[in-house]
């Protein structure tokens, strides 16, 4: 079966600092892993996803995430804090069809 | 319809009763999943049906607990002698299925249980 660590439930930043999320997936099969943001009040939407090929993926709003084999990790990254990036984000890993997801980080952006 | 639905969007109702919950997911997605969303809790897996095989209902946290999809598409969440802790926000999602395809999320129905 699969699973996925986030490491810290919430995250406060400046604006214009560095973001950065951290998850943490166990698979007994070659996972796939996704991040989703839920922004106040919406539903979730996919922020980038890797499947195969290149480890470094680029997502919407200048997010990306590294996806590390031999530390079974999948961190996400932001160069620069901005105030709409507030909102929780999902860390998910896929291996046989189902997804299961982390249990959420909320990120403050302070200005 | 363009994106996922679910109704109500709201649902408040008595200790013991029971609530259904509906998901129309997107036309084409031959996966659907739900989850339940308590504050601070993330996202618990429900079950999951793909095509027409047996949807796995590991996530499912009791008996009261039950679902179907019928003719592939629409599904129904049904919660049976509903509990206070039942209070949560169910989400629907769909997809292509398989492993790699992201899922698409609907905006949820927050179920209140008084």
């Amino acid at each position: 079966a699969q699973s996925v660590t986030q490491l810290g439930s919430h995250v406060s930043v400046s604006e214009g600092a560095l973001v950065l999320l951290r998850c943490n997936y166990s698979s007994s099969v070659p996972p796939y892993l996704f991040w989703y943001v839920q922004y106040p009040n919406q539903g979730l939407q996919l922020l980038l996803k890797y499947t195969t090929g290149a480890t470094l993926v680029k997502g919407i709003n200048g997010f990306e995430a590294e996806f590390k084999k031999s530390e079974t990790s999948f961190h996400l990254t932001k160069p620069s804090a901005h105030m709409s990036d507030a909102a929780e984000y999902f860390c998910a890993v896929s291996a046989r069809g189902d997804m299961r997801f982390g249990a959420g980080t909320r990120l403050t952006v302070k200005p | 319809g363009a994106g996922v639905s679910q109704s109500p969007s709201n649902k408040v109702t008595e200790k013991g009763k029971d609530v259904e919950l509906r998901c129309d997911p997107i036309s084409g997605h031959t996966a659907l999943y739900w989850y339940r969303q308590s504050l601070g809790q993330g996202l618990e897996f429900l079950i999951y049906f793909q095509g027409n095989s047996a949807p796995d209902k590991s996530g499912l946290p009791s008996d009261r607990f039950s679902a179907e999809r019928t003719g592939g598409s629409v599904s129904t969440l049904t919660i049976q002698r509903t509990q206070q802790e039942d209070s949560a926000v169910y989400l629907c999602a769909s997809s292509l299925g398989g492993t790699r395809n992201e899922q698409f999320f609907g905006p949820g129905t927050r179920l209140t249980v008084l």
